[in-house]
């Protein structure tokens, strides 16, 4: 049973540029969140999506923008891409209802290097 | 905003002794709360949680305490095994089925053989 998986597994861009990040969640699951991780940081919530449609937005601008697919995989874009962009983007699912946590599943993230 | 905070960036312990990892938290409308530990070049995993409802809530080597009125958690881990060294953070949210969560900056915890 596969788990949460992202990609690519590392990224460069240069400022201004545009990105697009992949996740597909684990098997079973519906929702898949989105996470800003900085170097020394814990993880920050972006947003989460639920049938197709983002459910929730934490405090980020609107250049990130997310979509989720009818087979519930999902792509984070970035765009005018800043230095301070730079950091690990983590991609959760969840949506068990038979786990009595509701707990998210986190990728391996993908590791965004802005130049 | 920090609303979840971990104030000690790492922790050394000893193989077989205790280890104890502190989150305090400074919303009163969170009321779900959650460890994750973190391998290099992996996601966070799930390790424990616990409802505002309880003050404590125990799987195997791991226990998490709540102290609501000190707006405080901890996670104990006994006996601490080379295995655990990770890096744990504590999580909050307002309700289970909430999924912004917020997250403190980790623990790099070290157990050593």
């Amino acid at each position: 049973d596969a788990g949460v998986t992202q990609s690519p597994t590392h990224l460069i861009k240069t400022r201004g540029q545009q990105v697009t990040l992949r996740c597909s969640p684990k098997s079973g699951h519906d929702t898949v969140s989105w996470y800003q991780q900085a170097l020394g940081q814990g993880p920050q919530f972006i947003f989460q999506y639920y049938e197709e449609e983002e459910r929730q937005r934490g405090n980020f601008p609107d250049r990130f923008s997310g979509h989720q697919f009818p087979n519930y995989s999902s792509e984070l874009n970035v765009n005018a891409l800043l230095l301070g962009d730079s950091a690990l983007y983590l991609c959760a699912s969840s949506g068990d209802l038979e786990s009595p946590y509701n707990e998210q599943f986190f990728g391996p993230g993908t590791r965004l290097t802005v130049l | 905003d920090q609303q979840v905070k971990q104030n000690s960036p790492s922790l050394s312990v000893q193989e077989g002794r205790i280890s104890i990892l502190n989150c305090d938290y400074t919303n009163s409308m969170f009321d779900y709360f959650l460890w994750y530990k973190k391998y290099p070049a992996e996601g966070p995993t799930f390790l424990i949680s616990i409802s505002s409802i309880k003050d404590k809530n125990e799987d195997g080597r791991f226990t998490v305490f709540l102290n609501k009125s000190a707006k405080h958690l901890s996670l104990h881990i006994v006996p601490s095994q080379p295995g655990d060294s990770a890096v744990y953070f504590c999580a909050a949210s307002a309700w289970r089925n909430n999924n912004d969560m917020r997250f403190g900056a980790g623990t790099r915890l070290t157990v050593k053989p």
